[in-house]
C-alpha cells in the first residue's frame, strides 16, 4: 500500500520556466510533507518541507502548495535552473516518536538550457 | 565529520554470505536512520536509533537484518545470508534531534549488489 506517490517518473522543462512535481498521500494523519532532490551518486538532500496546518511554505526559488482536501501537495520552481536537474522525491510523517519518512519513489527532473 | 559518511561506498556479494554496512553520522547528532532504495523505488525506512532508547525496528523486512548503534555514533547494518532482493542503496542520515520540519543529513549511500 503506498502512501505517498509521486506519479510522474520524470518531467522535462525549459529553463527559466516553471517546474510543477506532484504528489498524492493517502493517510490523512500525516503531520509534515518534505521534499528531497538527489543527484546522482549522492545522498537525498533536504529542499523544503510544510506542516498539515500550513497551505503554503516558500524558499527563495521553491514553493510547497499543499491541499488537504484533496491530499495533494506539489513543488513549483520557478525559475527552473539546469542546476535543478536532479531526482525529487516527496515524504511524509507521522510525528510519532521515530519521525520516520514516508517517501514517493521519486520524479526525474530535467531541465533543458 | 562535516556529514554522515558510510563505507564502503559499493558492495558486491554472493548470494547467501553476510554483510556490514557502516555508518558514521555527524558528531552530536542523536537521531540516526537507516533506509534502502531498491531500483525505481523511493526510500523504505528501515530502523531508527535516537540517543539510549530503544530503537524502532518496524521497518525490518525480515530477521536476516539488525542493526545496532555503539556509544550513540557509529552504527553498522548487518544482513545475514544475503538474497538477491537485497540488492539496493542503504542510505544512513542523521539529525541533531527528531525532527519532522527539517529533514535530516543523508549520506552517499552503500550500494549492495547480491550476485
Amino acid at each position: 500500500d503506498q502512501q505517498v506517490k509521486q506519479n510522474s517518473p520524470s518531467l522535462s522543462v525549459q529553463e527559466g520556466r516553471i517546474s510543477i512535481l506532484n504528489c498524492d498521500y493517502t493517510n490523512s494523519m500525516f503531520d509534515y510533507f518534505l521534499w528531497y532532490k538527489k543527484y546522482p551518486a549522492e545522498g537525498p538532500t533536504f529542499l523544503i518541507s510544510i506542516s498539515s496546518i500550513k497551505d503554503k511554505n516558500e524558499d527563495g526559488r521553491f514553493t510547497v502548495f499543499l491541499n488537504k482536501s484533496a491530499k495533494h501537495l506539489s513543488l513549483h520552481i520557478v525559475p527552473s535552473q539546469p542546476g535543478d536537474s536532479a531526482v525529487y522525491f516527496c515524504a511524509a510523517s507521522v510525528v510519532d516518536s521515530s519521525y520516520k519518512l514516508i517517501f514517493g519513489s521519486g520524479t526525474r527532473l530535467l531541465v533543458r538550457p | 565529520g562535516a556529514g554522515v559518511s558510510q563505507s564502503p561506498s559499493n558492495k558486491v556479494t554472493e548470494k547467501g554470505k553476510d554483510v556490514e554496512l557502516r555508518c558514521d553520522p555527524i558528531s552530536g547528532h542523536t537521531a540516526l536512520y537507516w533506509y534502502r532504495q531498491s531500483l525505481g523505488q523511493g526510500l523504505e525506512f528501515l530502523i531508527y536509533f535516537q540517543g539510549n532508547s530503544a530503537p524502532d525496528k518496524s521497518g525490518l523486512p525480515s530477521d536476516r537484518f539488525s542493526a545496532e548503534r555503539t556509544g550513540g555514533s557509529v552504527s553498522t547494518l548487518t544482513i545475514q545470508r544475503t538474497q538477491q532482493e537485497d540488492s539496493a542503496v542503504y542510505l544512513c542520515a542523521s539529525s541533531l534531534r527528531p525532527t519532522a520540519n527539517y529533514g535530516y543529513t543523508f549520506g552517499s549511500g552503500t550500494r549492495l549488489t547480491v550476485v
